[in-house]
Order: structure tokens, then sequence, then C-alpha cells
């Protein structure tokens, strides 16, 4: 088992450019979550999805865009990318079968700079 | 508004003492606990949960005291090693809130030789 896997692990993008952070789980759970981590906080929920074909927002979710056609991929889309995107992203995924008390297994994340 | 926040940024301990590390949460209708260890350049790692129905759950070297009185909850390391060296955060949950996890701020644990 890889668990979940995060692609690419560093960015750089220019102000106004888009990209597209890829995140795949083979542990066939329904729930995935992107998370960002700024310097010297704690994770902040962007969106999160119960399962394939369902998205939802979380606490921050201006300027990003999610979609879950299977259940293994949930990639996060980011359309003009501003400075305040700078962070790291983590990618989350945990089973279906303790429903809110399943602990969420992390990717590696990906850090984005944007300048 | 909900928060989880940690009393210390920073805990200095000498290799094989024993660690305490804190969290109050401000939301009582949260209902379950997790602790996470993250290392530099890596994701949060589980390292323990607890249901709201426990005040206490050990695993390997590593015990979770819950205080629902007080809104608290701490993180004992036992004999604590070079390799604990790292941010813990502290997250919770509750009945009905979709399994998003709200998180703490994270303390830093450094382990001295």
């Amino acid at each position: 088992n890889a668990g979940v896997t995060q692609t690419p692990k560093f960015r750089i993008l220019k102000i106004g450019q888009s990209m597209t952070l890829q995140c795949t789980q083979d542990m066939n759970h329904n729930y995935m979550y992107w998370y960002r981590q700024d310097p010297g906080m704690g994770l902040k929920l962007i969106y999160y999805s119960v399962g394939a074909g369902i998205t939802d927002k979380g606490e921050v979710p201006n300027g990003y865009n999610v979609s879950r056609s299977t259940t293994e991929d949930f990639p996060l889309r980011l359309e003009l990318a501003a400075p305040s995107q700078t962070s790291v992203y983590f990618c989350a995924s945990s089973a279906k079968d303790r429903g809110d008390y399943s602990p969420l297994h992390f990717g590696n994340g990906t850090r984005l700079t944007v300048t | 508004g909900e928060s989880v926040g940690l009393h210390l940024p920073t805990l200095s301990v000498q290799e094989g003492d024993n660690s305490i590390i804190n969290c109050a949460y401000s939301n009582s209708a949260s209902d379950y606990f997790i602790w996470y260890k993250q290392e530099s350049g890596k994701g949060p790692q589980f390292i323990i949960d607890i249901r709201s129905n426990m005040d206490k759950r050990q695993g390997q070297r590593v015990t979770v005291l819950l205080n629902k009185t007080v809104k608290h909850l701490s993180l004992q390391i036992a004999a604590t090693q070079p390799g604990d060296s790292a941010v813990y955060f502290c997250a919770e949950n509750r009945k009905g809130g979709g399994n998003k996890l709200t998180f703490g701020t994270g303390t830093q644990l450094k382990v001295e030789l």
C-alpha cells in the first residue's frame, strides 16, 4: 500500500497561472480532503469529498476547485494563482466504516510558491 | 468560534524523560480527538485517538488523556527518544461533523541528548 500519494512535491507558479495538484489513494477510502498549512500554523480545510461525484467546501475554499470522478483520485485546481496561495497542501483520506470517528491518513504534501 | 489550541509552542525535553504535550479545545460538542506527529517535510502521521466516552487511552509509549470537564487533552510520550522530535498537533471532530477535523497550531517537541 502506497497510502496517499501527492504530486508534484514542489512547484513555483507565477501570479495568474493555473495548476492542478494531484492526489491519489489506494486504501479504497470513501472520504478525501484537501488541507493547506501555512508556516507555523495548523491545517485548514479547503475542500472535502465523501465519495465519487460528491464534493463540498471547507473553511477556506476561495480560489480553489476540486472534482472527484473516482474513489481513488481527488485533484485540487488553482485557476488564477495568487501570492496568498503560497502554502503547503496536504491531501488526506479516511475510511467510511467509522464515520465521524475515523483518523485521516495524509500524503507528504505539495509545497507551492506563488511569485 | 470553534478552536483547538495548544498551550506551549515549543517543548524541550531530555532524552529518556517523559514528555507531556497539552491541548485545549473550545467546542463542547467535540467527541473525537486525534494526535498527529509531523516531521519536517512530511505529512501529519496518526499517533493515537480517543473518543469522548473514554478518559484515557494507551498506545505504544504514548498515552492520551481527556478531561471533558475543562476541555483539555494531553499526549504523554514515555522515554522520549530523538526520533520523537517533531511538531505535534491535536485535532478534534464531533458526531455529525462529517469527519472534518479541526486542527490546533502545533507544539514543537525538541529532544536534547
